[in-house]
């Protein structure tokens, strides 16, 4: 089965720094690779995915990159708010509704003022 | 987008007392859905599988007479906690995916977060 590693479990950074939360992932077939952002005590929501056929992908201020060949992918976080201070899940999941994604064990980002 | 909606979002009760959760797909129609429990600052544990018109699929070590799942229709699952003891506290997280072709992410309930006194 798949097996998603995550890493750092807690990374601490000064507001406008950059964060850089990195996976890796152990099946070639894995296709689609979601990063999740859950606040306390709330649902795990979506913030960017990238599929395998693209290297990288930006929104404002979060990026991901992916390199199959490798079989690791990161999350980049740019000019950093305190209200980007939550847990952050990244998941290797395969086309297909009943597929079941694998999810990393989080990393908590706190963003100090 | 895709919603999923979880209810209750809170519940506490006594020791030994069976509790309820459902999970509904409010835009789409979900013949898999997915439960998950969360114990603080951890990750997402997976379960179960809930399959729609059929049994669900168990994870390894998840007590299936303790965790009751039915999957009824397309748009509800139900996850049953029976005779709930202390270390059932926990928070628990369905979630769902549109059924279309090509990667889909999974959408998320809000959660229940289950104390047992």
């Amino acid at each position: 089965g798949e097996n998603v590693e995550q890493h750092p479990s807690t990374l601490s950074v000064q507001e406008g720094d950059s964060a850089v939360i990195k996976c890796t992932y152990s099946d070639s077939a894995s296709n689609y690779f979601p990063w999740y952002k859950q606040e306390l005590g709330k649902r795990p929501q979506l913030i960017i995915d990238i599929r395998s056929n693209v290297g990288e992908k930006k929104d404002q201020r979060i990026a991901v990159t992916l390199n199959k060949t490798a079989k690791h992918f990161s999350l980049h976080i740019t000019e950093t708010q305190p209200e980007d201070s939550a847990v952050y899940f990244c998941a290797a999941d395969k086309s297909g509704g009943s597929y079941i994604p694998t999810f990393g064990r989080g990393t908590s980002l706190i963003v100090h003022p | 987008g895709a919603v999923v909606s979880q209810h209750p979002s809170w519940v506490i009760c006594k020791s030994g007392t069976s509790v309820k959760i459902e999970c509904r797909s409010l835009d789409f129609q979900a013949t898999t859905m997915f439960w998950y429990r969360q114990f603080p600052k951890q990750s997402l544990m997976l379960m179960a599988t809930s399959n729609e018109g059929s049994k669900a699929t168990y994870e390894q070590g998840v007590e299936k007479d303790k965790f009751l799942i039915n999957h009824a229709s397309l748009t509800l699952s139900t996850l049953t906690v029976t005779s709930a003891h202390p270390e059932d506290s926990s928070f628990y997280i369905c979630s769902a995916r549109p059924p279309r072709t090509g990667n889909q992410p999974q959408h998320f309930g809000d959660g229940t977060r289950l104390s047992i006194l």
